[in-house]
């Protein structure tokens, strides 16, 4: 009964190749999101996203896509892939403008580690 | 743009004792919501607590609790009885909600890294 699942957990690519990370929540929410956590740890906001508007974050490369087929699923491509592009890439979704109690509150996917060789 | 300060890389508490890891922030907005999430060694991101801004009653859950000081914009979690199952990474978030743009998204601090010792 996984809330909010990712796949791959772990990717590993070359440099140049172009890679898809897939994101899919169970818990009816209006709003997801992709972060991206580096070497240091530190978390940062890529994209926010529900039925009607992409928010993505002006230092995020136009490399980055986010693609949602359906408002349960929300997958991030990327394109020519670098090697400042290792990290971990975590998906999130949360209760959104749907409303109703707790519903900033974000519930975060497992992580996919990305390492580009 | 808010900013979100943890001051402590690194803490470390004996067993059964009571450790408090410090936050504090920056906005201009008056209504924004407050996260403490928890990353253990597997790496997943685990919700421990959350505040609204507009209450003034700290949040508690079981042996976790805040601080929260408006004014002061600081907001400290106190876990009670640490166990050796508390030992991961600490993130303090702030999130603005959609009036303040925040579909934006959680802004995290740099984390605290929390050693439980048997």
């Amino acid at each position: 009964d996984t809330a909010v699942s990712q796949t791959p957990k772990y990717l590993v690519t070359q440099m140049g190749n172009d890679k898809s990370i897939k994101c899919e929540q169970n818990l009816g929410h209006d709003t997801m999101y992709w972060y991206k956590q580096d070497s240091k740890k530190f978390l940062k906001i890529m994209f926010s996203y529900n039925n009607k508007e992409l928010i993505i974050n002006e230092t995020v490369p136009n490399r980055f896509s986010p693609k949602s087929p359906d408002k349960a699923h929300l997958n991030l491509h990327i394109n020519s892939l670098e090697l400042g592009d290792s990290a971990v890439y975590f998906c999130a979704s949360s209760r959104g403008l749907a409303g109703g109690r707790d519903q900033e509150t974000q519930y975060f996917g497992p992580g996919t580690r990305l390492l580009v060789l | 743009a808010q900013t979100v300060t943890q001051s402590q890389p690194e803490m470390s508490v004996q067993e059964a004792e009571t450790v408090t890891l410090s936050c504090t922030y920056d906005t201009s907005e008056s209504d924004y919501y407050l996260f403490w999430y928890k990353q253990p060694p597997s790496r997943q991101m685990i919700l421990v607590i959350r505040q609204e801004a507009y209450k003034q009653q700290n949040a508690t859950e079981n042996r976790f609790s805040v601080n929260f000081q408006k004014a002061a914009k600081s907001f400290s979690l106190k876990i009670s009885d640490s166990q050796l199952g508390d030992a991961a990474m600490y993130f303090c978030a702030l999130y603005l909600g959609y009036s303040g743009g925040g579909a934006d998204g959680l802004t995290f601090g740099k984390g605290t890294h929390l050693i439980i010792q048997p």
